[in-house]
């Protein structure tokens, strides 16, 4: 089976930088991802991470450990549009469907 | 370019009713997956179709049940409505079945509430 814990809340301030980590166990491993979701919208891609290291893509970064089945999401110079719950995915060893976690609801304070 | 698109947004139903849901995919992508969200909670797999038949399906009970379309469109259909039903629906869309990034483009989600 494949389970997934992330945090259930976190806040920060404004241009600060915040670290949101996921951890999960799985039988087949076949690709990490994070998608964002504000409220009442539909998720969005945020980063994909199939091998050890790290991902960067501007603001935000992505690190997977595989050995230790831990992820983090780093996200620097908060802004307030960036509160919103963050998903932390795996995908399933046929590759047909994404497990996702509760997600972690982000609060960006002024 | 149109990105997924879902209907109805909003819909209210009572226990042991059926309900539709459609799903056109973005341009360009083969392949619909459908989730569920409940509130507070991450998006549950129910199934994806691809060239037209189910390829994968999650826990779902066989009241779920879906199609695809020779365009590539979608629909969702839940018989025997449980207020436990009630979740917002999202339907994604990719490229190519499975493998590649695997980056899912979801559409916006059809609410569903079972009074």
């Amino acid at each position: 089976g494949q389970n997934i814990d992330q945090p259930t809340e976190m806040t920060a301030t404004e241009g600060a930088i915040v670290q949101i980590n996921c951890t999960y166990q799985t039988s087949g491993f076949n690709g990490l991802f994070w998608y964002q979701q504000h409220a009442g919208e539909a998720p969005t891609f945020l980063s994909y991470n199939v091998l050890d290291g790290l991902e960067e893509k501007g603001r935000f970064s992505s690190f997977l450990s595989r050995s230790k089945g831990y992820s983090y999401l780093l996200l620097k110079e908060l802004q307030m549009k960036d509160s919103a719950s963050y998903l932390c995915a795996i995908r399933n060893q046929a590759g047909t469907a994404l497990i996702f976690g509760k997600g972690t609801t982000l609060s960006v304070s002024s | 370019d149109a990105g997924v698109t879902q209907s109805p947004t909003h819909l209210i139903k009572t226990r042991g009713q059926q309900v539709t849901l459609r799903c056109s995919p973005k341009s360009g992508h083969d392949t619909v997956s459908w989730y569920q969200q409940a509130l507070g909670q991450g998006p549950q797999f129910i199934f994806q179709y691809y060239e037209e038949e189910e390829r994968q399906r999650g826990n779902f009970p066989d009241r779920f049940s879906g199609h695809q379309f020779p365009n590539y469109s979608s629909e969702l259909n839940v018989n025997a409505l449980l207020l436990g039903d009630s979740a917002l629906y999202l339907c994604a869309s990719s490229w190519g079945g499975s493998g590649g990034t695997g980056e899912l483009f979801f559409g916006e989600g059809s609410r569903l509430t079972v009074l």
